[in-house]
């Protein structure tokens, strides 16, 4: 697609469900990373892809967080037992490619979609 | 670890001259970034400058880098109504993945 779709754009529940939140990235982006961003907060990094492989889980705010990427393409991100506190818009961001070396700006910029907004009520 | 500072509000009339200030503390920074983020939007990538670089220019966008003091500004000239957003400074280090570091963003009014 051209450019980075989420969905649901919403999404309400009751404490103590579980949500699924889905991210497809601009196609041939191998990277793809997950943020959150609460209301008078900054962006909270979550979770990284490189690949289908994720090498920086560091984000993730407890053990009810998960999120996995299958064929390079399409995430998901679920949240287990939501809490109130997981109330937030979740960002979804993809970039071409990474290394450990410098490379091209085009190919490191990270191009974010709309985000879901997630209520627990 | 990295952290990266910013106002949380601007308020100008429109016509007049934006500046967004950001200071981070990451002196390995190299990619320093400008996102905006308009009302129920994601972030839109504004503009972006290198830490060997002092200034960039883009139209009505102006970034000045003091890398000495570790702070980044975003000018918006001829301020707009349509400029009206929350603006989102942004850096990230030269090697490994991106692992990007925002600020909190400052939120820009334009008063018509």
């Amino acid at each position: 697609g051209a450019g980075v779709s989420q969905s649901p754009s919403n999404k309400v529940t009751e404490k103590g469900k579980d949500v699924e939140l889905r991210c497809d990235p601009i196609s041939g982006h191998t990277a793809l990373y997950w943020y959150r961003q609460s209301l008078g907060q900054g962006l909270e990094f979550l979770i990284y892809f490189q690949g289908n492989s994720a090498p920086d889980k560091s984000g993730l705010p407890s053990d009810r967080f998960s999120a996995e990427r299958t064929g390079g393409s399409v995430s998901t991100l679920t949240i287990q037992r939501t809490q109130q506190e997981d109330s937030a818009v979740y960002l979804c961001a993809s970039s071409f490619k990474t290394s450990g070396r410098y490379l091209p700006m085009y190919q490191e910029t990270q191009y974010f979609g709309p985000g879901t907004r997630l209520l627990v009520l | 670890g990295e952290d990266v500072e910013q106002s949380l509000f601007l308020s100008v009339r429109e016509g007049d001259s934006s500046v967004i200030n950001c200071t981070y503390t990451d002196s390995s920074s190299t990619y320093l970034y400008w996102y905006k983020q308009e009302p129920g939007a994601g972030l839109q990538l504004l503009t972006y400058i290198f830490s060997n670089m002092d200034m960039k220019q883009d139209q009505r966008l102006t970034v000045l880098l003091n890398k000495k003091d570790k702070h980044l500004s975003l000018r918006i000239a001829d301020t707009q109504t349509g400029d009206s957003a929350i603006y989102f400074c942004a850096e990230s280090p030269p090697v490994g993945y991106q692992k990007v570091t925002f600020g909190i963003g400052t939120k820009l009014q334009v008063i018509p």
